[in-house]
């Protein structure tokens, strides 16, 4: 099945500067790769996602990039703010229909972010 | 509202004793997921389901069971629970698992679990 890579474990930033969060897949045939935020003591949501057919998506100060070639991955957070400190996971979805890997999500073991004010 | 509900939030059992964790969804999505997340491994599943009557294992699923009687409703059944299946559980839905149609997958609250 697939195998993600997420790197750095924890990052610190002071306010105002950008964060980067990198990730690995090892299937190439994986279409589809959303990012989520969980904020202490609650539950993941999804903050952004993209999709193979698309190299770079953005939202306001988010944005993801893809390079499917390299089988990687980015999410980047621009004028970062104290209430952007949370733990964050990248994932890829299993293409559908290949054996054990269908429609499956395969996380990241996430990112500590903390922003200093 | 549309969301999905776990029950109980938090529980403390002992070794052995069977329980059951409740996950429902009223969104009528057709995949519904389990999770376990440990601190440094992130989110880890343990089974899944792609629609009703139809479930699969995922990573960790030994020491677990599922079932998916209805659309709404995934359980999660531990018989004999043991104290390395202390964690937090978190059940998850989307509307469907195909890679053209996939949909966003929601979260619920996430369980507590601790077992002596």
């Amino acid at each position: 099945g697939e195998n993600v890579e997420q790197h750095p474990s924890t990052l610190s930033v002071q306010e105002g500067d950008s964060a980067v969060i990198k990730c690995t897949y090892s299937d190439s045939a994986s279409n589809y790769f959303p990012w989520y935020k969980q904020e202490l003591g609650k539950r993941p949501q999804l903050i952004i996602d993209i999709r193979s057919n698309v190299g770079e998506k953005k939202d306001q100060r988010i944005a993801v990039t893809l390079n499917k070639t390299a089988k990687h991955f980015s999410l980047h957070i621009t004028e970062t703010q104290p209430e952007d400190s949370a733990v964050y996971f990248c994932a890829a979805l299993g293409e559908a229909d290949r054996g054990s890997t269908l429609g499956r999500l395969y996380f990241g073991r996430g990112t500590q972010l903390t922003v200093w004010p | 509202e549309a969301q999905v509900t776990q029950n109980p939030r938090y529980l403390i059992t002992v070794t052995g004793k069977k329980l059951t964790v409740t996950c429902s969804q009223n969104m009528n999505h057709e995949y519904m997921s389990w999770y376990r997340q440990d601190p440094g491994l992130g989110l880890r599943q343990i089974y899944y389901s792609m629609n009703v009557e139809v479930t699969d294992k995922g990573d960790v699923p030994e020491g677990y069971k599922v079932s998916r009687k209805e659309k709404r409703n995934f359980p999660l059944i531990l018989e004999s629970p043991s104290p390395n299946q202390t964690s937090l559980y978190f059940c998850a839905s989307s509307l469907r698992s195909g890679v053209s149609s996939y949909n966003e997958q929601f979260f619920g609250p996430g369980t507590r679990l601790t077992v002596l």
